[in-house]
């Protein structure tokens, strides 16, 4: 089946620290991979995709590579800032229709 | 950018009563929209597919009669709670999905709501 495990949270980190989100899926077929972002009191965002493997989505200063051989796509930013403070998700489409999503991590950032 | 807005952001009822939730794209014109629930600390667990004009599409183990979802038009659907009880409680979630007919479809962009959180009591 298709499913997305992620870290637990919360994640605590300084500010300027470097960030690893660590997210593995389970897939049928070459499914997209995504990393949404959930700002306190706002619906989910997308933050980066990529569609297929060693793709490396980016956006804000986040990254995550499309690793098939490990089935990992992990998200990584080289130096938070508070306002990055949020909720990921991970996730990924095994079709049009769905999207699949890891349970969520909750990132805080202490100034 | 798109916009998807969600009312209520959160309700309160009592048992045995209904609760309908909108969901509307604010710029585009969404012909799937999706509604998704959330426990908490819990992934978003895909409820039903909406498409407008026509007969939601439930997920195993959701209970049509319970969860009514009407896409009557292309900027809006709803999903109705019939006779809730406590165990409704919960964050419901709605998106809706502007396809792009230039990528593949596995690239197809979801834009979320900001979610409603219905309490029963």
């Amino acid at each position: 089946g298709n499913s997305v495990t992620q870290m637990e949270g919360p994640v605590t980190l300084s500010e300027e620290a470097f960030l690893t989100i660590n997210c593995t899926y389970t897939a049928t077929g070459y499914p997209s991979l995504f990393w949404y972002v959930q700002y306190p009191g706002e619906g989910l965002q997308l933050l980066l995709k990529a569609t297929k493997a060693d793709d490396k989505g980016s956006n804000k200063g986040f990254e995550a590579t499309y690793r098939k051989e490990t089935t990992s796509f992990h998200l990584e930013k080289g130096s938070v800032q508070v306002s990055d403070s949020a909720v990921y998700f991970c996730a990924l489409n095994p079709s049009a229709s769905k999207i699949i999503f890891g349970s969520g991590t909750r990132l805080s950032i202490r100034p | 950018g798109a916009v998807v807005s969600q009312h209520p952001s959160w309700v309160i009822c009592k048992s045995g009563t209904s609760v309908k939730i909108e969901c509307r794209s604010l710029d585009f014109q969404a012909t799937t929209m999706f509604w998704y629930r959330q426990f908490p600390k819990q992934s978003l667990m895909l409820m039903a597919t909406s498409n407008e004009g026509s007969k939601a599409t439930y997920e195993q183990g959701v209970e049509k009669d319970k969860f009514l979802i009407n896409h009557a038009s292309l900027t809006l659907s709803t999903l109705t709670v019939t006779s809730a009880h406590p165990e409704d409680s919960s964050f419901y979630i709605c998106s809706a999905r502007m396809p792009r007919t230039s990528e593949p479809w596995s690239s197809y962009e979801q834009y979320f709501g900001p979610g409603t959180r219905l309490t029963v009591t």
